[in-house]
């Protein structure tokens, strides 16, 4: 079975500075999706940023950035000059592509931005 | 973007009695939706996968009697939460996906309050 882990229950980080919130993940597939989701307090999910498995190439999304290293099952999620409205709980979640599997979430990241 | 829609965002129910919660894809066919429950500081833990035209298919530990899925058409599925206990108080989310496409689109939450 697929699994996430996110290694980092809660994460602080200055108003301004980049901070990295990690994610590895377990599966035996080679074609998959990978996502950031945030939710902030309203619950809402929004979608930060994704990567497809068979593109090397790291995603990127304004301050958003991803370090995907496939071989190490790895995933991470970098932002950069970050903002109070970056607060939120933070959801590394696997995608089986082409089938109508079910997101896989880890536990998520609480991240804490100080003014 | 892609838009799905949660209603309601927030009930008050008695003890006993049903709720209904619906969830659409506004501006796509949704081949496949899923529910999840979130409790506070949790991650989303999937309750059931629903295919359009088809029965839904419920994670271990989830009672199919007490939580209705109905997939109708492409673009609406129900959850309706059977004799509710104050147990069952949650916030309930649903995502929508077509088998082509990804990522997962989710709507904005039922917080459910069963006095």
């Amino acid at each position: 079975a697929q699994t996430v882990t996110q290694s980092q229950p809660e994460m602080s980080v200055q108003e301004a500075e980049t901070v990295t919130l990690s994610c590895t993940y377990d599966t035996s597939e080679s074609d998959y999706y990978l996502f950031w989701y945030k939710q902030p307090p309203s619950r809402q999910m929004i979608l930060v940023i994704r990567q497809e498995a068979y593109k090397q190439q790291n995603a990127t999304e304004n301050r958003f950035s991803v370090n995907f290293q496939k071989a190490a099952k790895s995933f991470s999620l970098k932002i950069s000059d970050s903002q109070l409205g970056d607060a939120a709980m933070y959801f590394c979640a696997w995608f089986r592509k082409g089938g109508s599997e079910k997101l896989v979430f880890g536990k998520g990241t609480k991240l804490t931005v100080n003014p | 973007g892609a838009v799905v829609s949660q209603h309601p965002s927030w009930v008050i129910c008695k003890s006993g009695t049903s709720v209904k919660i619906e969830c659409r894809s506004l501006d796509f066919q949704a081949t496949t939706m899923f529910w999840y429950r979130q409790f506070p500081k949790q991650s989303l833990m999937l309750m059931a996968t629903s295919n359009e035209g088809s029965k839904a298919t419920y994670e271990q530990g989830v009672e199919k009697d007490k939580f209705l899925i109905n997939h109708a058409s492409l673009t609406l599925s129900t959850l309706t939460v059977t004799s509710a206990h104050p147990e069952d108080s949650s916030f309930y989310i649903c995502s929508a996906g077509h088998w082509r496409n990804s990522p997962l689109h989710f709507g904005n939450g039922t917080r459910l309050t069963v006095t």
